[in-house]
């Protein structure tokens, strides 16, 4: 079936660097993106969403950016923090009532100070 | 606001038995719930999608007859995994959408860890 995947399994990083998380897409009916962040042993904190009418949004430290030509998202986190690690799955549907979001395979970020 | 809760936060049940999983919007009316399971170190997998007052809508591959679900009001939708074996053991996740009439977004609960003996 369709699904939405994660480039990298694993993400290391220094504190203070920038961290740039990627996802590729696969249903071009999807329309609406959000990434999350889970922490072990909690369910997903919503961190950035976007429509696909937009290429870039942007948050507190972080922005999502949408490439529709190739099926691609990112979440870029400015000057990453030992805070920011955890498991970063991007996600999809079609925004409308009753559709679930697919899940991606996740990225574990892991800040070194 | 838009606040989801999940009880129990973890539970350890015998092999054989049924354990029942709460699902609750504290502030807001959730017409449409999702359960998610998640196995170590992977991704989120939608089990079913259940809205208010009808019948689960389960994904290919999920027993209907073994993972029960109800969402008996708009605030509230319950898991019940039946003959739980081991291999049920699993990180149990619900989100609740306001749906139609309002926002779509879904937001998540905290999970439960089930832990089958």
């Amino acid at each position: 079936g369709e699904s939405v995947g994660l480039h990298l399994p694993t993400l290391s990083v220094q504190e203070g660097d920038n961290s740039i998380i990627n996802c590729a897409y696969s249903n071009s009916a999807s329309d609406y993106f959000i990434w999350y962040k889970q922490e072990s042993g909690k369910g997903p904190q919503f961190i950035i969403d976007i429509r696909s009418n937009m290429d870039k949004r942007q948050g507190q430290r972080v922005t999502v950016l949408l490439n529709k030509t190739v099926k691609h998202l990112s979440l870029q986190i400015a000057a990453t923090q030992p805070g920011d690690s955890a498991v970063y799955f991007c996600a999809e549907n079609k925004h409308q009532a009753g559709t679930a979001l697919i899940f991606g395979k996740g990225t574990t970020l892991s800040v070194s100070s | 606001g838009a606040v989801v809760s999940q009880h129990p936060s973890w539970v350890i049940c015998k092999s054989g038995t049924s354990v029942k999983i709460e699902c609750r919007s504290l502030d807001f009316q959730a017409t449409t719930m999702f359960w998610y399971r998640q196995f170590p170190k992977q991704s989120l997998m939608l089990m079913a999608t259940s809205n208010e007052g009808s019948k689960a809508t389960y994904e290919q591959g999920v027993e209907k007859d073994k993972f029960l679900i109800n969402h008996a009001s708009l605030t509230l939708s319950t898991l019940t995994v039946t003959s739980a074996h081991p291999e049920d053991s699993s990180f149990y996740i619900c989100s609740a959408s306001p749906g139609a009439g309002g926002s779509y977004e879904q937001y998540f609960g905290p999970g439960t860890r089930l832990t089958v003996t």
